[in-house]
């Protein structure tokens, strides 16, 4: 099984501003993606970012990027211009033949 | 409509009544998953199916029982429901034949156990 650590429960932002989550994991795969998950209020799970592990090239969104380090297991989101729509639970999920969700960082933006 | 959709959305019961959480896709995939929400806790895998014939348990699986009715149906039930099985179901299905291999998930179901 896959473990995946997000070590920050909570975080805030002042709009406009940039965040940066961060994701660790552990993984015996070799070939896997990973996601980011966004989970408004509404408790929608939505898709915000996807970055496949052969790519050495950061994945980029629109305001999302990614920071993905594969030799340490790290993936962090970074979020510029940050938005209040932005305000959510976000998860980190590494996924190979299954997939493995983080404990979620709930992010909260200040006007 | 949605692609993949969950009944009900919202139900509350008590200790010891069995209870179904259902989910249809129209999505064509024939991987399909169960995931717990808890606060602090993230979503964990229940149990999840690659076609009808394969089933398998996830990390938390205890208490849970599935079927597969057909490709686009994957049901989770709760034999005998305790308070401590309250929470924020989800089911999701994938495509891996697809490049971008991401789970796609429904509006989840709130079961509330007291």
């Amino acid at each position: 099984a896959q473990t995946v650590t997000q070590s920050q429960p909570e975080m805030s932002v002042q709009e406009a501003e940039t965040v940066t989550l961060s994701c660790t994991y552990d993984t015996s795969e070799s070939d896997y993606y990973l996601f980011w998950y966004k989970q408004p209020p509404s408790r929608q799970m939505i898709l915000v970012i996807r970055q496949e592990a052969y790519k050495q090239q950061n994945a980029t969104e629109n305001r999302f990027s990614v920071n993905f380090q594969k030799a340490a297991k790290s993936f962090s989101l970074k979020i510029s211009d940050s938005q209040l729509g932005d305000a959510a639970m976000y998860f980190c999920a590494p996924t190979g033949n299954q997939f493995y969700f983080g404990t979620g960082t709930s992010l909260t933006v200040i006007p | 409509d949605a692609d993949v959709t969950q009944t009900p959305r919202n139900r509350i019961t008590k200790t010891g009544k069995r209870i179904m959480l259902e989910c249809s896709q129209t999505k064509g995939h024939d991987r399909m998953y169960w995931y717990r929400q808890d606060p602090g806790l993230g979503l964990r895998l229940i149990y999840y199916s690659f076609d009808v014939k394969d089933i398998n348990k996830g990390e938390i699986s205890d208490g849970y029982s599935v079927s597969r009715q057909a490709q686009a149906k994957f049901s989770l039930s709760l034999e005998s429901a305790i308070p401590n099985q309250t929470a924020l179901y989800f089911c999701a299905t994938s495509d891996p034949s697809r490049f971008t291999g991401e789970l796609f998930f429904g509006e989840g179901s709130r079961l509330t156990v007291l």
